[in-house]
């Protein structure tokens, strides 16, 4: 069955760290990955996907992620944390059921002035 | 471009009562989806429509909730009665196309407190 591991309920940095939250997947077929993230009160929004092709991934925002299939791993980065990052983020992964996503248990990151 | 829509967006209940969702999806999106959001935890699908098909609804508790998609396009999800452990986040997102790659476009939600 295909399973979606968040490594790490909460991180915080400081402002204008490194952001690096986890992400590990298990499959048995090539999966499509999904970074969501969510402000309170709202709803998710995508940063950025993996389908096919490259494997290292730019989104909104500055956030990018590289697929490592030998890995299993789909870890989001950013260079330079920002106030606004402020939030909870969601791995997802589909691939196995048509449109079904199955998704992390969620990090939130917290940026410290 | 108008986003998902739900309401009510905060709904607060009695155990035992009725309670109803309501999305409307982006406009020209074929497949809707209903997940479920414990506090903490990522949302879970509940339903998966295509145009005015179900064509997934394993994890729907079918003793308690109900759904429906007459047209094709705006859905509700019913919960009769509720209990408390339904407290939670109830989101709805749509996306173009049915397929897996496809992008997946989320409301804001509907926090039901089920008292």
């Amino acid at each position: 069955a295909q399973s979606v591991t968040q490594l790490g309920s909460h991180v915080s940095v400081s402002e204008g760290a490194l952001v690096l939250l986890r992400c590990n997947y298990s499959s048995s077929v090539p999966p499509y990955l999904f970074w969501y993230v969510q402000y309170p009160n709202q709803g998710l929004q995508l940063l950025l996907k993996y389908t096919t092709g490259a494997t290292l991934v730019k989104g909104i925002n500055g956030f990018e992620a590289e697929f490592k299939k030998s890995e299993t791993s789909f870890h989001l980065t950013k260079p330079s944390a920002h106030m606004s990052d402020a939030a909870e983020y969601f791995c997802a992964g589909g691939g196995n059921q048509g449109g079904k996503l199955i998704f992390g248990q969620g990090t939130e990151l917290s940026v410290k002035p | 471009e108008a986003g998902v829509v739900q309401s009510p967006r905060y709904k607060i209940i009695e155990k035992k009562q009725p309670v109803a969702f309501w999305c409307n999806p982006i406009s020209g999106h074929n497949t809707l989806y209903w997940y479920l959001q414990n506090l903490g935890q990522g949302p879970e699908l509940l339903i998966r429509y295509e145009n005015e098909e179900a064509v997934d609804d394993s994890q729907l508790p079918k003793d308690r909730f109900s759904a429906e998609r007459l047209k094709g396009v705006d859905s509700t999800l019913k919960i009769q009665p509720a209990e408390l452990g339904d407290s939670a986040v109830y989101l709805c997102a749509s996306s173009l196309l049915s397929g897996a790659a496809d992008t997946q476009y989320f409301g804001p939600g509907t926090r039901l407190t089920v008292l």
